[in-house]
């Protein structure tokens, strides 16, 4: 069963702090997405790669970055913890064609 | 910029009533659209999809046709049971660039 997995459930994390949310999947897929899911606003792309070592913004990148060093690996990185990052991010990631396959979810609260 | 709008929720049924979710959307091109779900404490599966234009999608009793007239791929059920009580998506993809863009999401809740 392809899996799109993420290394936390839940986080609890202090303002300031650096945070590290990790994404591997064991499908071979060249792209791959983290969102951030907000009551009322959906999903919103903070940041996705298509290939290894290469990365791009999406809508929402202020406060992060991203690492991606092996193909199945995609990290997502807060440079310090702020109380407006506390949300569920997910991490996806598709094949040619489109087709997202999402992970479980990671459900960050900065205090 | 393309987007998805969605109906707002919760849309609260009794078991087998029939189920209607309202999508509209706007976009240069012609996207791929798609329906997710995602139950509670999960993170999101796709439902169903539709690449042109009069395409319908199914999955698990639920349908949606891509309608370019209308730019619209409403979801909708016959009859609806309560393991369908979930928070439901639309999408589109960019067919250049492969990135999704989500609707706010509608909340179902079926009851007994």
């Amino acid at each position: 069963d392809v899996k799109v997995t993420q290394s936390s459930r839940y986080l609890v994390k202090r303002t300031g702090e650096k945070v590290f949310l990790e994404c591997v999947q064991d499908m071979d897929h060249e792209n791959m997405f983290w969102y951030r899911q907000d009551p009322g606003l959906g999903l919103r792309l903070i940041y996705f790669s298509y290939d290894v070592k290469m990365k791009e913004k999406g809508d929402i990148p202020e406060g992060y970055s991203v690492s991606r060093e092996k193909k199945e690996r995609f990290s997502l990185i807060l440079e310090s913890a702020s109380t407006n990052q506390t949300s569920m991010y997910l991490c996806a990631s598709a094949g040619a064609g489109g087709g997202y396959t999402f992970g479980s979810g990671t459900r960050l609260t900065v205090v | 910029g393309d987007s998805v709008t969605q109906m707002e929720g919760p849309v609260t049924l009794s078991e087998e009533a029939f189920l209607t979710i309202n999508c509209t959307y706007t976009a240069t091109g012609y996207p791929s659209l798609f329906w997710y779900v995602q139950y509670p404490g999960e993170g999101l599966q796709l439902l169903l999809k539709a690449t042109k234009a009069d395409d319908k999608g199914s999955n698990k009793g639920f349908e949606a046709t891509y309608r370019k007239e209308t730019t619209s791929f409403h979801l909708e059920k016959g009859s609806v049971q309560v393991s369908d009580s979930a928070v439901y998506f639309c999408a589109l993809s960019d067919r250049v660039t492969d990135k999704l863009i989500f609707g706010t999401g509608t909340r179902l809740q079926v009851f007994p």
